[in-house]
C-alpha cells in the first residue's frame, strides 16, 4: 500500500511571496489532514479535511493560508503572502473509514513533510 | 486547554540499555493518546495507540503504558538499539462532549540517542 505522498519536500521562498504545497493520501482514506512543525515543536493542526469538507480549521490563520480538497482526494496548501514565521515543516496526514465517528479511533498515517524556509 | 509535556527533552543512552519515556497530559478527558517516531528529515510513523479504556498495548520492543487518571504515559524501550535514535512524541486526542472527538494535540518530543 503507497503511503501519503507530499510535494515538494523543500522549498525556500522570500516573504510575502506565495507557496503552494500538494498532498495525496493514502487510497481511500476519507480523512485528510494538514499540520505544521515549527523547529522543536510538536505538529499543531492546521486543517482536517472529511472527504471534501472541511471538519476544522479553527488554527488555520485564514488571512494567508488557504487549503482544498478537490474531489474528496488530493489536497493542496497555500501560503500567500508568507511570513519569516512560516518556516516550518507541513506535514500532511491521512486516516482511513468512511464512518465518521470512528475517525477518531483510527491511526493517522503521515507523508513525509514539505520544509518551507522564507527567508 | 489540554497541554502535554514530554520529559526529558533529550536521552542519551549507551546500546541495550533499557529506558523510559514520558507524557503527561493536563485533561484526563482523552479518547486516546497514540506514540509517534519522527526519523530526521521525515514525517512521523506511528508506534503504538491506546484506547482510553486501555491501559498499555506492546509492539516487539515497545510497551506504552497508560494512566488516565493521572494523565501520564509511559514509552518502554527494551534493549535498545541504535536504530532507535529518532524523536519521539506522544499525542492525545481529547474527548468532547457528546461522544466527539478532538483533534490530536502533541507534546514537543523525546529526542533519543542510542550510542554503540
Amino acid at each position: 500500500e503507497a503511503g501519503v505522498a507530499q510535494s515538494p519536500r523543500y522549498k525556500i521562498i522570500e516573504k510575502r511571496q506565495s507557496v503552494a504545497f500538494w498532498c495525496n493520501p493514502i487510497s481511500g482514506h476519507a480523512t485528510l489532514y494538514w499540520y505544521q512543525q515549527i523547529l522543536g515543536q510538536g505538529p499543531k493542526l492546521l486543517i482536517q479535511f472529511q472527504n471534501n469538507g472541511v471538519v476544522d480549521d479553527s488554527q488555520l490563520p485564514k488571512d494567508r493560508f488557504s487549503a482544498e480538497r478537490l474531489k474528496g482526494v488530493d489536497s493542496t496548501l497555500k501560503i500567500q503572502p508568507a511570513k519569516l514565521e512560516d518556516s516550518a515543516v507541513y506535514l500532511c496526514a491521512s486516516s482511513g473509514g468512511a464512518r465518521a465517528p470512528l475517525a477518531g479511533a483510527r491511526e493517522q498515517f503521515f507523508g513525509p513533510g514539505t520544509r518551507l524556509t522564507v527567508l | 486547554k489540554q497541554e502535554v509535556t514530554q520529559i526529558p527533552a533529550a536521552l542519551s543512552v549507551p546500546e541495550g540499555e533499557n529506558l523510559v519515556l514520558n507524557c503527561s497530559f493536563t485533561d484526563s478527558a482523552i479518547y486516546n493518546l497514540q506514540w509517534f517516531r519522527q526519523d530526521p528529515g521525515k514525517g512521523l510513523t506511528s508506534l503504538l495507540l491506546i484506547q482510553s479504556s486501555q491501559r498499555e498495548q506492546t509492539s516487539g520492543r515497545l510497551n506504552a503504558s497508560l494512566d488516565k487518571s493521572s494523565g501520564r504515559s509511559t514509552l518502554y524501550i527494551a534493549a535498545s538499539q541504535p536504530g532507535d535514535s529518532a524523536t519521539y512524541l506522544c499525542a492525545v486526542r481529547p474527548s468532547r462532549y457528546g461522544g466527539s472527538q478532538g483533534n490530536l494535540i502533541f507534546g514537543k518530543g523525546t529526542k533519543l540517542s542510542v550510542k554503540p
